[in-house]
C-alpha cells in the first residue's frame, strides 16, 4: 500500500553541520509530497512541498528535490542552527482514491552548540 | 487567520468514560482532517470531512469512535467507553479546497490519557 518511509533518529549534528534526512515513498499516480516540523511543544507547521517530479521545495535554507525516478524527497539544509532542533515528517497526499495525507513516523533532529 | 483551534489541550480521563474534542478549522478552509498520534509515530488518518459530509473513514475509527461536523464549521470526535489503548494525541488539521498540493494547517492537539 502507500507509505512513506524516513530514516530513523534520532541525528544529532554540531551547529553549521550539513544535514540530510532521507524519505523515500510508495505510492500509486502522482503524490504531492510535504516536510512538515514541528518544534517542541508546538502543533505540526509546513516547512515546504513539491507537487511534481523535479521541483524542488524550499523554505528557512531547508530544501527537497521530487525525485520520482527513486520515489524519494530528501530534506537538506547546508548549515544547522540549534533552533532548528525539531521533529521532521515526510508526508504525500493526492493518492487516487482517497482523500487523506499519509505521514512518515517522523525524525528528531538535535543541533548542539 | 487565527489558526486552527483546539479544546481541551489536554484530556485525563477513567477507562470506560466517554470523552469529545472540540475542533475550530481556519474559517475559509472547508476540507477538515482528524489524525491520532502516539508517542514516536508520525500522524495517523482517522477521517476526513469536506464540508459536512464525512468523505472518508480510517479503519483505524471503530465504532466507539464517532466524528460530526455541523453546518460545515467546527467538528467534534467522540470517543465512547475509552480504553487505554486510545491514548494519544489527537489532532485536527484543515485546507482549503483546492488542485494538488494544499498543505493541511494542524492545531496543536488534545492529548488524551485514559487512566
Amino acid at each position: 500500500g502507500d507509505s512513506v518511509t524516513q530514516m530513523e533518529g534520532p541525528v544529532t549534528l554540531s551547529e553549521e553541520a550539513f544535514l540530510t534526512i532521507n524519505c523515500t515513498y510508495t505510492a500509486t499516480g502522482y503524490p504531492s509530497l510535504f516536510w512538515y516540523v514541528q518544534y517542541p511543544g508546538e502543533g505540526l507547521q509546513l516547512l515546504l512541498k513539491a507537487t511534481k517530479a523535479d521541483d524542488k521545495g524550499s523554505n528557512k535554507g531547508f530544501e527537497a528535490t521530487y525525485r520520482k525516478e527513486t520515489t524519494s524527497f530528501h530534506l537538506e539544509k547546508g548549515s544547522v542552527q540549534v533552533s532548528d532542533s525539531a521533529v521532521y515528517f515526510c508526508a504525500l497526499s493526492d493518492l487516487p482514491g482517497t482523500y487523506k495525507y499519509i505521514f512518515g513516523t517522523g525524525t528528531r533532529l538535535k543541533v548542539l552548540a | 487567520d487565527t489558526g486552527v483551534s483546539q479544546n481541551p489541550r489536554h484530556k485525563i480521563t477513567k477507562r470506560g468514560q466517554n470523552v469529545t474534542f472540540r475542533c475550530d478549522p481556519i474559517s475559509e478552509h472547508n476540507r477538515l482532517y482528524w489524525y491520532r498520534q502516539t508517542l514516536g509515530q508520525g500522524p495517523e488518518f482517522l477521517t476526513y470531512f469536506q464540508n459536512e459530509a464525512q468523505l472518508e473513514k480510517s479503519r483505524l475509527l471503530s465504532d466507539r469512535f464517532s466524528a460530526e461536523r455541523p453546518k460545515g464549521s467546527f467538528s467534534t470526535l467522540e470517543i465512547q467507553r475509552t480504553e487505554q489503548g486510545d491514548s494519544a494525541m489527537y489532532l485536527c488539521a484543515s485546507s482549503p479546497k483546492g488542485t494538488g498540493g494544499s498543505p493541511l494547517h494542524f492545531g496543536n492537539g488534545t492529548r488524551l490519557t485514559v487512566t
